[in-house]
């Protein structure tokens, strides 16, 4: 069964870049009928859609993380990745990478999530 | 874009059913069957329960439907029980080929 696993540094400084990644295990990351994403949560708050991107490189970013958001795939790795530019506190989140169904665009499965804490 | 709405929380007796509403705009919800909900237990990842307003994934109790009426998409969940409390998210596709989620909704069990 398909698993995605997020990676990356659990604490990064204020005016940064957060990095990190999502392994998918258990099925191909170019097949045609998914989008990738990240979504993120901070403490006690709701869900909010970052971005998402197609095996092709194609890439759909939220309006309002868009300027310092890049979501990138490595197909040769089964992999893409999360850059958030000139974080801040408020970036302070739980970030999971989701499979997202191309047509019906619901995210199945989730990947567990990780907290990426913004402090110097 | 504004998150969707839904109410903070909602509550109900086991073996009762409870409604979660879900209301967008006619950019959003009132244009598209895109709509998802998930299931949050604390401390863990969501969980697709429904997709396209009312299509059950394999797995997923028969005791959560949804629906939708114009801005508004609604899951309900009939014949309650201790471990359907959780947060519920509610999702849509927008016509800027976004998507937007609600601001959740807190099930409590009594």
């Amino acid at each position: 069964q398909l698993q995605l696993q997020e990676s990356g540094p659990g604490l990064v400084k204020p005016s940064e870049t957060l990095s990190l990644t999502c392994t998918v295990s258990g099925g191909s990351i170019s097949s045609s009928i998914y989008y990738w994403g990240w979504i993120r949560q901070p403490p006690g708050k709701g869900l909010e859609w970052i971005g998402s991107i197609y095996f092709s490189g194609s890439t759909f970013y939220n309006p309002s993380l868009k300027s310092r958001v890049t979501i990138s795939v490595d197909t040769s790795k089964n992999q893409f990745s999360l850059k958030l530019s000139s974080v801040t506190a408020a970036d302070t989140a739980v970030y999971y990478c989701a499979r997202r169904q191309r047509y019906t665009n619901a995210f199945d499965p989730w990947g567990q999530g990780t907290l990426v804490t913004v402090s110097s | 874009q504004s998150a969707l709405t839904q109410p903070p929380s909602v509550s109900g007796s086991p073996g009762q059913s409870v409604t979660i509403s879900c209301t967008g705009t006619s950019s959003d919800v009132g244009s598209y069957n895109r709509v998802s909900w998930y299931q949050q237990p604390p401390g863990t990842a969501p969980k697709l329960m429904i997709y396209e307003v009312s299509n059950r994934p394999s797995g997923v109790p028969d005791r959560f439907s949804g629906s939708k009426s114009g801005n508004t998409a609604s899951l309900t969940i009939s014949g309650l029980q201790a471990e359907d409390e959780a947060d519920y998210y509610c999702s849509s596709y927008t016509s800027s080929s976004t998507l937007l989620f609600g601001g959740g909704t807190k099930l409590t069990v009594l």
